[in-house]
């Protein structure tokens, strides 16, 4: 039972450009969602973060948005540049969940100069 | 380097030897977690600490793994008579606890266990 799905295994963008990565959840216990970037041969790192209280929260070229209602979160960078060519997963917890991050399966980014 | 620390990064064995893997979490961070990641999945719990107690364990851990986090500071995982289907990703990831509802989980770079 996926908790946390990407449905999106890939996405190709011109450099400049938004890139838009979405994922879904299905588990009402979640309450604070993160994403993290990942390069090969090196852990996650993470990039943003939202608590189920906001709607919206941006870090310099990085927002993410959650829809609550429904079950859906998405993050948008922009403008995207090559050093942003990584695969990101999308990650949900909460006191409920044990603290415990479930991942989605991930999405790879490749930013065209 | 003050990030979450992991050796080796990156173990052969043979099928049915022993294995251990070490984590040095961020020194301030009383949260230690394990994952194991597969090759196009997302990271999957495994087990994690709050101090030195063993909080929550998967079901994905058989009992030929163990953890421990024996002074609350760095942590092992052991894993015995090693398998082909262990061949995988090893992450481990810390965070402190108690500053707020939520912290993010930051992790080391993994080690990654090829079994022969």
């Amino acid at each position: 039972d996926q908790q946390v799905k990407q449905n999106s295994p890939s996405l190709s963008v011109q450099e400049g450009r938004i890139s838009i990565l979405n994922c879904d959840y299905t588990n009402s216990m979640f309450d604070y969602f993160l994403w993290y970037k990942k390069y090969p041969a090196e852990g996650p790192t993470f990039l943003i973060s939202i608590s189920s209280i906001k709607d919206k929260n941006e870090d310099g070229r990085f927002t993410v948005f959650l829809n609550k209602s429904a079950k859906h979160l998405s993050l948008h960078i922009v403008p995207s540049q090559p050093g942003d060519s990584a695969v990101y997963f999308c990650a949900a917890t909460g006191v409920a969940a044990g603290n415990k991050l479930t991942f989605g399966g991930g999405t790879r980014v490749l930013v065209k100069p | 380097d003050t990030g979450v620390s992991q050796n080796p990064r990156h173990k052969i064995t043979k099928r049915g030897q022993n294995v251990t893997f070490r984590c040095d979490p961020i020194s301030e961070h009383n949260r230690l977690y394990w994952y194991r990641q597969t090759l196009g999945q997302g990271p999957e719990f495994l087990t994690y600490f709050q101090n030195e107690a063993q909080l929550e364990k998967s079901r994905l851990l058989s009992d030929r793994f163990s953890a421990e986090r024996p002074k609350g500071s760095f942590s092992t995982l052991e894993i015995q008579r090693t398998e082909q289907g262990d061949s995988a990703m090893y992450l481990c990831a810390s965070s402190l606890a108690g500053q707020g509802p939520h912290q993010p989980q930051h992790f080391g770079d993994g080690t990654r266990l090829s079994i022969l």
